[in-house]
This record gives C-alpha cells, structure tokens and sequence, in this order.
C-alpha cells in the first residue's frame, strides 16, 4: 500500500492564480481531511469527508473548495490564492466502524504539500 | 469539542524519561484521548490512544486519572530521535458529529545529547 500522497511536494503560485492539492489513499478509508499548518500555529483543519459525495468545513475552511467523488481522491482546490495561503498542507484519511466516530481511528498523514503564494 | 491545554516546549537529555501533561477539563463521556507526534517537515503520526487508566504500547505509555481532566504522555529513555512536536487530541468516539479531529499548538519536545 502507498498509504496517502500527495502531489505535488512543492507549488509556488502568484497571487490570484489557482490550482487543486491532489490527495489519494488506497486504504478504503472513508474518512478524509485536510490541514494546513503555518510556523509556530500547529495544524489547522480546512475541511473534511466522511465518504464519497459528503464534504464539510473544518476551521478554516475560506478560500478553499473540495469534493469527493470517490473514496480514493479529495482534492483541494484553492480558488484565488492570497500570500495568508503559504502554508504547509497535509492530507489526512481514516476509517471506522459503520456510523461511528471517525476520530477514534488511527489518522494517517500524507507527507505534505509546501505551497507559497507571491 | 473538549479543547486541550499542554506546554508550549519541554527541554530533555537522552536517556531520561519524559512526562507531558495534557488539561482537556471539559472532556466528555464519549470522548478518548489520543497523542501525534511530528517531525520536521513530515505529517504527524498516531502515537497512542485511551479512554481511562493506562495505556502502554512499545513507544509510550498514556497516564489518565479517574476524572479524565488531564492526561500524561509518558515517553521512556528518550534518545534524540524522539525531538519532535507531541500534539493531544480529545475526540468524540461514538458520534460521527465528533469526527472533526482538532490539532492545537502541541508541545514541542527537544532532546539533548
């Protein structure tokens, strides 16, 4: 198993461009999220799937769109980047027993996205 | 969410056992605690889980008294492989509405030779 990756490792963008985080696990897990992680701020979560077809926000969630339309792939798409978008950003999935909390699973991390907006 | 409180950074020497106390006062009934560890430029990873007593797995032991407000992540003869960021995190285990898992600060630990 890859576990989740993420693509790609490094983005520089100017500001008002946009682009779409790849995420892919192939786990089947149903659970997906974002964060994005700033110096000296911990992680901080945009926006996460509990299965293929349901998103919802997290934190931060403005600026940012996702869908999920499989259960492989969440993409995160950044609109109109703004420099207050430079950011480390890490892609999360986990699974669960039908109907239950996701958060009492083992979460795995991708290994990060490094985007700076000029 | 129960939100959590632990230190901003601890300061070790190899060889030496770590204590980091975590204060989620307002823990839930559903809720289980559970610790990440983070290093440099790489996505955190589970470390250990529990919902009362202890825990322990061959990376750390979990410390969580009767009333549950606290918990201590216990990390044995650290080497400087284990200078990392230790995160807590208090998450609903039953309800799909709790799935949210928040990250705070965490407590970055820095292990000297």
């Amino acid at each position: 198993n890859a576990g989740v990756t993420q693509t790609p490792k490094f983005q520089v963008l100017k500001t008002g461009q946009s682009m779409t985080l790849q995420c892919a696990q192939d786990m089947n897990h149903e659970y997906m999220s974002w964060y994005r992680q700033d110096p000296g701020m911990g992680l901080r979560l945009i926006h996460y799937s509990v299965g293929a077809g349901i998103t919802d926000q997290g934190e931060v969630p403005n600026g940012y769109n996702v869908s999920r339309s499989t259960t492989e792939d969440f993409p995160l798409r950044l609109l109109s980047a703004a420099p207050s978008q430079t950011s480390v950003y890490f892609c999360a999935s986990s699974y669960s027993l039908a109907g239950g909390s996701f958060s009492a699973y083992e979460q795995y991390f991708g290994p990060g996205t490094r985007l700076t907006v000029t | 969410l129960a939100k959590t409180t632990q230190p901003i950074s601890m300061d070790s020497y190899e060889g030496q056992e770590v204590n980091i106390t975590c204060s989620h006062n307002n823990i839930a009934t559903n809720d289980y605690i559970t610790w990440y560890q983070q290093f440099p430029s790489q996505g955190p990873r589970f470390i250990i889980q529990g919902y009362k007593t202890k825990v322990t797995n061959e990376v750390a032991s979990l410390f969580i008294p009767a009333d549950r407000k606290s918990s201590t992540l216990s990390l044995p003869r650290v080497s400087l492989s284990d200078t990392a960021v230790y995160y807590c995190l208090v998450g609903d285990m039953v309800n799909q509405a709790g799935t949210a898992l928040i990250f705070g600060k965490g407590t970055t630990l820095s292990v000297s030779s």
